[in-house]
C-alpha cells in the first residue's frame, strides 16, 4: 500500500539556521499540505498547496516558511531562520482531491536549540 | 473558528472492553475524520464520514455522525492492548478551505 514518506525522522538545529523538509507524497495525489504538532499539543495547520500554488496558509506560516514542489515526487517545507518555538513535529499530508482523506506521512521531529 | 474538541481527554479500560470517544465542532462541515496517533508517531487515517451520513463502520470502529448537535462519536469494539493510542478527530470547513482543524484528543489506554 502506497505510503507519504518524510525525512529526515529527526532534526537538530541552532536557532537561526535554514531547515528543509522533506515529504514524497503518494504519486496519484494532487493536493498537499504541512501540519505541525508541538509537543503535548494539538495538530495545526501550516499550508496546503495545490498546482504549484499555496492554496490557504494559517498565521503561523509567515514569511520564515517556504513551500516548493521542485519536481514530480518531493514536497518540501523551509523555515529559513529557525526559531526556538518552531521545535515540533510537522507532518506532511496528500489527498486525491479536495475534502477527501488526507493521508499522513511519519512526521519530522525537529528540534531548535 | 470551528474547532473539534474530543471528551475524555483521557480513558482507560481493560482489554476486551468497548472505548466511546466524544467529538464535538463549532461551525457547519462537509466531513470528520478520526485519525489514531501512536505516542510520538505519525497520524493514521481511521474513518471520514460524510456530513449527510449518519453512522459508518470499519471492523471494530463504530463512527456516528449527528450535524444537528455538531458532535461525532468514534466507538472501538472489543479493544486491544494493540488499541492503546490517541484519537483526534478533524474537520473541514463547508465553505471551502481544505484544511482540517484537529481537536485536542482523547488518550486511550487498554490495560492487558
Amino acid at each position: 500500500e502506497p505510503e507519504v514518506t518524510q525525512t529526515p525522522s529527526h532534526q537538530v538545529t541552532q536557532m537561526g539556521q535554514e531547515v528543509i523538509l522533506r515529504c514524497v507524497p503518494i504519486s496519484n495525489h494532487l493536493y498537499f499540505y504541512w501540519y505541525r504538532q508541538i509537543l503535548g499539543q494539538k495538530v495545526e495547520f501550516l499550508v496546503s498547496f495545490y498546482n504549484n500554488e499555496i492554496s490557504e496558509k494559517s498565521e503561523i506560516f509567515d514569511d520564515q516558511f517556504s513551500v516548493e514542489r521542485p519536481d514530480g515526487s518531493n514536497f518540501t517545507l523551509k523555515i529559513r531562520s529557525t526559531k526556538l518555538e518552531d521545535s515540533a513535529m510537522y507532518f506532511c499530508a496528500g489527498a486525491s482531491t479536495p475534502r477527501e482523506t488526507q493521508y499522513f506521512g511519519p512526521g519530522t521531529r525537529l528540534l531548535v536549540l | 473558528s470551528q474547532q473539534g474538541e474530543e471528551d475524555p481527554q483521557a480513558l482507560s479500560i481493560q482489554e476486551g472492553e468497548n472505548a466511546t470517544m466524544n467529538c464535538s465542532y463549532k461551525t457547519s462541515i462537509n466531513n470528520l475524520q478520526w485519525y489514531r496517533q501512536n505516542s510520538g508517531r505519525g497520524l493514521v487515517h481511521l474513518i471520514l464520514i460524510r456530513s449527510n451520513e449518519r453512522e459508518k463502520h470499519s471492523g471494530r470502529l463504530r463512527v456516528t455522525l449527528d450535524t444537528s448537535k455538531k458532535s461525532s462519536s468514534l466507538l472501538i469494539t472489543a479493544s486491544r492492548a494493540a488499541d492503546t493510542a490517541s484519537y483526534f478527530c478533524a474537520t473541514d470547513d463547508w465553505e471551502g478551505a481544505q484544511k482540517l482543524v484537529f481537536g485536542q484528543g482523547t488518550r486511550l489506554t487498554i490495560n492487558p
